[in-house]
């Protein structure tokens, strides 16, 4: 079946980099783009922005530029997410997404499926 | 960036009872939008895509209705599980987007 698993916690001090991992199984891991979206404590959810599975082409949504950076390893199936210069208000749950595919294998405009989520805790 | 407003914020409610949570954007969507259910501790959970169509294995309690920019989840007879958080969602290619709603609560009343 398509899963996605994600990492496991993190608690980090501040400034320093964390990279959670967001390994994909059961379809062509390729074929359909991989989003994060970030949940901090108590909070909604908030799309980060998508990563090209195909071309590696990342596209930051507001507020996520500069300190955050989507990668791929597709020799292992695997999206990655990387902050560096971490701060208190990083602290969240972070998801992985893959976008929805319809029956016709095109991709639609919807997540599913999603990572279990990896807490990212940073503190002193 | 489209917003999407979603209300109420909360809603108390007894198992069997209807319930009716609204979805507006600030601009249309055309029929591009989902619902997700998320409980605590869980990762969210898709519900309906493309404003009506039921994700794979949600029970047909579950319907979504809407076009543009309103729309609409309704859950016919509530169940003890149903009682979560729901988010309603957006996406675009161009501008690059995906917006999430800022989520209502269904609670036991």
């Amino acid at each position: 079946q398509v899963q996605l698993v994600q990492s496991g916690s993190e608690l980090k001090k501040p400034g320093a980099s964390v990279k959670v991992s967001c390994k994909a199984s059961g379809y062509t891991f390729t074929s359909y783009a991989m989003n994060w979206v970030r949940q901090a404590p108590g909070q909604g959810l908030e799309w980060m922005g998508w990563i090209n599975t195909n071309t590696g082409n990342p596209t930051y949504a507001q507020g996520f530029t500069g300190r955050f950076v989507f990668s791929l390893d597709t020799s292992v199936s695997t999206a990655y997410l990387q902050i560096s210069s971490l701060k208190a208000e990083d602290t969240a749950v972070y998801y992985c997404a893959r976008v929805g595919v319809y029956s016709s294998g095109w991709h639609g405009d919807w997540f599913d499926p999603w990572g279990q989520g990896t807490l990212v805790t940073v503190s002193s | 960036e489209i917003v999407l407003t979603q209300s109420p914020a909360t809603l108390s409610l007894s198992p069997g009872e209807r319930a009716t949570l609204s979805c507006r954007a600030s601009q249309s969507v055309s029929s591009y939008l989902a619902w997700y259910q998320q409980k605590p501790g869980q990762a969210p959970r898709l519900l309906i895509y493309d404003a009506s169509n039921r994700a794979t294995g949600i029970p047909a309690r579950f319907s979504g209705s809407g076009s543009g920019t309103d729309f609409t989840l309704t859950i016919s007879s509530l169940e003890p599980e149903d009682f979560a958080v729901y988010y309603c969602q957006q996406r675009s290619n161009w501008p690059p987007d995906g917006t999430f709603g800022q989520g209502t609560r269904l609670e036991i009343k």
